[in-house]
């Protein structure tokens, strides 16, 4: 079974468009994260939520918006699009409330803006 | 703020032989510390991690990490690499359920 998984893995759209992507973890775990990976696959993060509550939202865009319904889901909303949005987008998640803070990864989403 | 520097943007090295990858950290406290692999096209997976007690840590892979609190450094060992090592490796920091910080990683090149 897969412990985070993320849809779309490849998303490819025009600017000025709003798209979402959508993350889901099935590990039990409190906290869920975005991170984005830039072409020089430089890694930043972006939010943290832990259990539906946000606590981290580093200096992002405001035209990027997390959603999260429940605390298995973490979604990312994404308003106008920009060329420079352009990178890959990573969900993470972790058993916050436990002694460290060990992140499990989804594989990508892989967004290209033309 | 912390940060965590990668000094090897690109590292290659032969079959067989060792690595080493360098990490370095800025931090008051000793914080956390990861090491995690991205294999082209994946998402990270976790190598082995650091909080306390013995310095040197095992990890999956055959990889091990040294902490060097004098060094502020946790880099990253394997005695003999194999082809499919070949990936990006990010050295990673946490401040205590705070925020979690990357590296800018380091290519690895494994040549037959």
């Amino acid at each position: 079974d897969t412990a985070v998984s993320q849809t779309p893995k490849y998303l490819v759209t025009q600017m000025g468009n709003d798209k979402s992507i959508k993350c889901e973890q099935n590990l039990g775990h409190d906290t869920m994260y975005w991170y984005k990976q830039d072409s020089k696959k430089f890694l930043k993060i972006m939010f943290s939520y832990n259990n539906k509550e946000l606590i981290i939202n580093e200096t992002v865009p405001n035209r990027f918006s997390p959603k999260s319904p429940d605390k298995a889901h973490l979604n990312l909303h994404i308003n106008s699009l920009e060329l420079g949005d352009s990178a890959v987008y990573f969900c993470a998640s972790s058993p916050r409330g436990t002694s460290y803070n060990e992140q499990f990864f989804g594989p990508g989403t892989r967004l290209t803006v033309l | 703020a912390q940060s965590v520097t990668q000094p090897d943007i690109h590292i290659t090295v032969s079959e067989g032989a060792s690595l080493e990858l360098r990490c370095n950290y800025s931090y008051g406290a000793t914080p956390y510390l990861f090491w995690y692999v991205q294999s082209p096209g994946q998402g990270l997976q976790l190598l082995l991690k650091y909080f306390s007690g013995d310095t040197l840590v095992q990890g999956i892979k055959g990889f091990e990490a040294e902490f060097k609190r004098s060094q502020s450094s946790f880099n990253l060992r394997k005695p003999s690499v194999h082809w499919s090592d070949a990936a990006e490796y990010f050295c990673a920091v946490e401040d205590y359920g705070q925020n979690f910080v990357f590296g800018p990683g380091t290519r690895l090149s494994v040549l037959p």
